[in-house]
């Protein structure tokens, strides 16, 4: 199975700052790794595909980056409405696996 | 609109059954692989299961081989799961998805660009 290694598992941030969460593989994956953003009682929302394609309704300040193992997801900007857990996924190959997940607070 | 609605979930004793419906719409299901994703509370999401378009080819997480099945019927545009001899560590909610860009070659993984609204199973310890 693919390991997923995401970092930091918590951050801290204001209204408007720009934060990075970082996403790193067991394998080189090329760029078959996504971003999903998660808010408390919800599913998972699907921001970027394959490391950099902003998903359709998705704002602008959401940008990924990366390939092989080292993957980066930036919020520039942040916004109330950013706050929340955002978990990386590499679709190279079944089993299917997850980051631990980052919890982006006030 | 496209639309996945799960339904089947609640509280299953330790060693029974259950099985989980997805309804879907707005969309050609036909045409589409599909996942079961599942997340224990407090926990992140967990891959459980992929059933190709045409629903020849299935694939499991380890932990649920032999015990959950993952089938479809396109005529009906829905999605199954169903899971046997179930135990505490399959508590959680479950949640079907749309897979975006699944191939073969990739044993259908992929991006999840459409999800439903989860349905909670409880095993009891």
């Amino acid at each position: 199975d693919i390991q997923m290694t995401q970092s930091p598992s918590s951050l801290s941030a204001s209204v408007g700052d720009r934060v990075t969460i970082t996403c790193r593989t067991g394998q080189n994956i090329r760029t078959h790794l996504n971003w999903y953003q998660q808010k408390a009682g919800k599913g998972p929302n699907l921001l970027i595909k394959t490391a950099s394609t902003l998903e359709s309704g998705v704002p602008p300040r959401f940008s990924g980056s990366g390939s092989g193992t080292d993957f980066t997801l930036t919020i520039s900007g942040l916004q109330p409405e950013d706050f929340a857990t955002y978990y990386c996924q590499q679709s190279y190959i079944t089993p299917i696996t997850f980051g631990q997940g980052t919890r982006l607070e006030i | 609109q496209v639309q996945l609605v799960e339904s089947g979930g609640g509280v299953v004793q330790p060693g029974r059954s259950l099985r989980l419906s997805c309804a879907a719409s707005g969309f050609t299901f036909s045409r589409n692989a599909m996942h079961w994703v599942r997340q224990a509370p407090g926990r992140g999401p967990e891959w459980v299961a992929v059933i190709s378009d045409d629903g020849s080819s299935k694939y499991y997480v380890d932990s649920v081989k032999g015990r959950f099945t993952i089938f479809r019927d396109n005529s009906k545009n829905t999605l199954y799961l169903q899971m046997n001899s179930l135990g505490a560590e399959d508590t959680g909610v479950y949640y079907c998805a749309k897979c975006w860009d699944c191939g073969r070659a990739s044993y259908y993984a992929g991006a999840f660009d459409i999800w439903g609204q989860g349905s909670m199973v409880t095993v009891p310890s």
